[in-house]
């Protein structure tokens, strides 16, 4: 078992409408949680950054922890055209530590 | 610029060649970070830095990989004898500091072993 889980898609959406991306994880030791969004050929750009459980907005995205079920979402607002891309999640241990585990990357489109 | 930058963005190769893949960190990102990203999957560590040392390899995948940052700034990545698995795209990534961690990542070096 991989210790984050990524459903990889294709998940397709038509424009307006609101998308939820999820990962899942193994090793309750995860504290920092992050979302980047990768176009294709190019590198991941951090959309969001969490520390522990709870949620965090920043325009039209809300990230969400909940440590108890080891499950993190992403979700997007109003999805764009423009927000097709691959989201990948990633999660560390507590501070001190360095090495992010990324999931496999969830491929989304959003249809106009 | 003000973003982690790489190069070359590609190298195409033969197999058995000797290959060298650079990233130069946001200027003061003391922590340096190689991962590897094969099609269709997450970025998988190779290496972390802090200043000048490797402080973690455990990612390499043999000893045909190797990585320097002689000045705690300019990293690069060594790959010997290269083999068509080498195929994928090298990314490098930089941080301020550990504590929080946030990763920012350069455009990626794409490589491909004929």
């Amino acid at each position: 078992q991989k210790e984050v889980e990524q459903d990889p898609g294709p998940l397709s959406v038509p424009e307006g409408a609101i998308v939820s991306l999820n990962c899942t994880y193994s090793n309750s030791a995860f504290q920092y949680f992050m979302w980047y969004r990768q176009y294709s050929r190019k590198g991941p750009e951090l959309l969001m950054y969490t520390y522990s459980s709870g949620n965090k907005e920043d325009g039209r995205f809300t990230a969400q922890v909940d440590k108890s079920s080891k499950y993190i979402s992403l979700f997007i607002r109003d999805s764009q055209p423009s927000d097709s891309a691959t989201y990948l999640c990633a999660m560390k241990r507590g501070s001190g530590t360095y090495k992010y585990i990324f999931g496999t990357g969830t491929r989304l489109k959003v249809l106009a | 610029g003000a973003g982690v930058s790489q190069t070359p963005s590609n190298k195409v190769t033969e197999k058995g060649k000797y290959v060298e893949l650079r990233c130069d960190p946001i200027s003061g990102h003391t922590a340096l970070y190689w991962y590897r990203q094969s099609l269709g999957q997450g970025p998988e560590f190779l290496i972390y830095f802090q200043g000048t040392g490797a402080a973690d390899d455990s990612g390499l995948p043999n000893d045909r990989f190797f990585a320097v940052r002689p000045e705690g700034s300019v990293s690069t990545l060594k790959i010997q004898r290269t083999e068509r698995g080498d195929s994928a795209v090298y990314l490098c990534a930089s941080s301020l500091d550990t504590l929080t961690g946030e990763l920012f990542f350069g455009e990626g070096s794409r490589l491909t072993v004929l």
